[in-house]
């Protein structure tokens, strides 16, 4: 199965600062129609997880522009700009390009 | 709009048996697969399956193969996650979650299952 690895399992940051949460991936998630099958989603108490980015860079609709999917082959980032009180949470990334679809194991955003 | 809405939290047994709803509005229900996911308490997320919601055919991650049924009551735009003979370790919470573009669009709320003696 595709393990996917997010090295970082907090980041402390300040509302206002840019931040970047990164996935490695243990394949490529490239598929041969030119996409990449790995997606972003938050998690926050009492809230319903949110789709954030899907095939690595497209934001979901009603996601804020400060949410930025990057990265090819088997190197991911979800960066957050200007980073708001409501963006503390934890973040996960998720392969949907073989089957068992397989989670990171998520980058928790907490308050410096 | 469109929106998942489990069933209510569970408190069982050991060996006993516990049947979770995800029901869907705001969509046409037989369009998009549902999947499901466990979350251990403190713990990240965990792909169990998914279920094809027009033939009602369901796909099982290894580690829920055998006592995990996914099924369908379609009529009623409802999914539902079934486990048997209930183990302390599948005390989680289970969400579904709608699939479409190859990711998890809409979520429902997670239902918590506690198995304890």
């Amino acid at each position: 199965q595709i393990t996917l690895t997010q090295q970082a399992e907090s980041l402390w940051i300040s509302p206002g600062e840019r931040v970047s949460i990164t996935c490695r991936a243990s394949q490529s998630l490239l598929y041969t129609d030119g996409k990449h099958y790995l997606s972003w989603y938050q998690q926050r108490p009492g809230q319903t997880t949110k789709a954030l980015i899907y095939h690595a860079s497209v934001r979901t609709d009603g996601v804020p522009t400060r949410f930025i999917g990057s990265g090819s082959g088997t190197e991911f980032t979800l960066s957050i700009e200007h980073v708001q009180p409501e963006d503390f949470a934890i973040y996960y990334c998720l392969q949907t390009l073989k089957s068992p679809y397989t989670f990171g194991a998520g980058t928790k955003l907490e308050l410096k | 709009q469109i929106q998942l809405v489990q069933s209510g939290p569970e408190l069982k047994k050991p060996g006993e048996s516990v049947k979770i709803s995800c029901k869907a509005s705001g969509y046409t229900f037989t369009d998009y697969a549902m999947h499901w996911v466990k979350q251990a308490p403190g713990k990240g997320l965990k792909w169990m399956g998914w279920i094809n919601t027009y033939t009602g055919k369901p796909t099982y991650a290894d580690d829920f193969k055998g006592r995990f049924v996914f099924s369908l009551e379609a009529s009623a735009s409802t999914a539902n996650l079934q486990i048997s003979n209930l183990k302390n370790e599948d005390t989680a919470t289970y969400f579904c979650a709608r699939s479409s573009n190859w990711h998890f669009d809409y979520w429902g709320q997670g239902v918590m299952v506690t198995v304890s003696s």
